[in-house]
């Protein structure tokens, strides 16, 4: 069974650019998160899609981060404007149903920002 | 917000046995993760606890006691591939969503 697939892998950029990431879940997985996570830091949720829907963004910076999930498959992250505390590793993970039980997150590689 | 502490770093020697403890805020708890992490990769998943007491799995085991907010994994026969950050990691429920807050993780050295 393919894993979570991510692009791309690194990414530099300069701040006040703009830069967006990939994400494709295990299949079959409905639901789909964005983590961000700084040097020496656990990851930290900025958004839950349940199918193509929102389930919590509440700390997803919105006034520069967007997400969209179209149609409930892959999904995008975007970053506009980037600011230097913006470098992070940003990891999407899947779960079958929505976090309940003993559903399971599963990670994919993650992609590297470094914002100069 | 929700705290989840654990240990900043430990040192183990190869083939003895570590505990790594984790405790957490205990309202809205509804399950905990373990998550093994090596550098530069993503976190995999390690152990789940939703009731007390003790979940093992080969040579890894979780404790859970929901009324004290406290959790541990214990890696035993430690081998020079467990070095990693591990990742406690707390579901809460509210709002009608799950959402998981992981701790800062353990990174944990494993010398010869």
């Amino acid at each position: 069974e393919a894993g979570v697939a991510q692009s791309p892998r690194y990414k530099i950029i300069e701040k006040r650019q703009s830069v967006a990431f990939w994400c494709n879940p295990i299949s079959g997985h409905a639901t789909l998160y964005w983590y961000q996570q700084i040097l020496g830091q656990g990851p930290k949720l900025l958004i839950q899609f349940q199918n193509n829907g929102v389930v919590d963004d509440s700390q997803l910076p919105k006034d520069r981060f967007s997400a969209e999930r179209l149609k409930g498959v892959d999904s995008t992250l975007k970053i506009q404007p980037a600011k230097l505390e913006d470098s992070a590793v940003y990891l999407c993970a899947s779960s079958l149903v929505g976090g309940r039980g003993a559903d399971t997150q599963y990670f994919g590689p993650g992609t590297r920002l470094t914002v100069l | 917000g929700q705290n989840i502490d654990q240990p900043t770093e430990m040192t183990a020697t190869e083939g003895a046995i570590v505990q790594i403890n984790c405790t957490y805020q205990t309202s809205g708890f509804n399950g905990l993760f373990w998550y093994q992490q090596h550098a530069g990769e993503a976190p995999t998943f390690l152990s789940y606890n939703v009731l007390d007491g003790l979940e093992e799995k080969g040579r890894f085991s979780s404790f859970l006691s929901r009324s004290k907010g406290y959790s541990y994994l214990l890696l035993k026969e430690l081998q020079m591939k467990d070095s990693a950050s591990y990742l406690c990691a707390v579901r809460y429920s509210g709002a009608g969503s799950y959402q998981l807050t992981f701790g800062k993780g353990t990174k944990l050295s494993v010398i010869p």
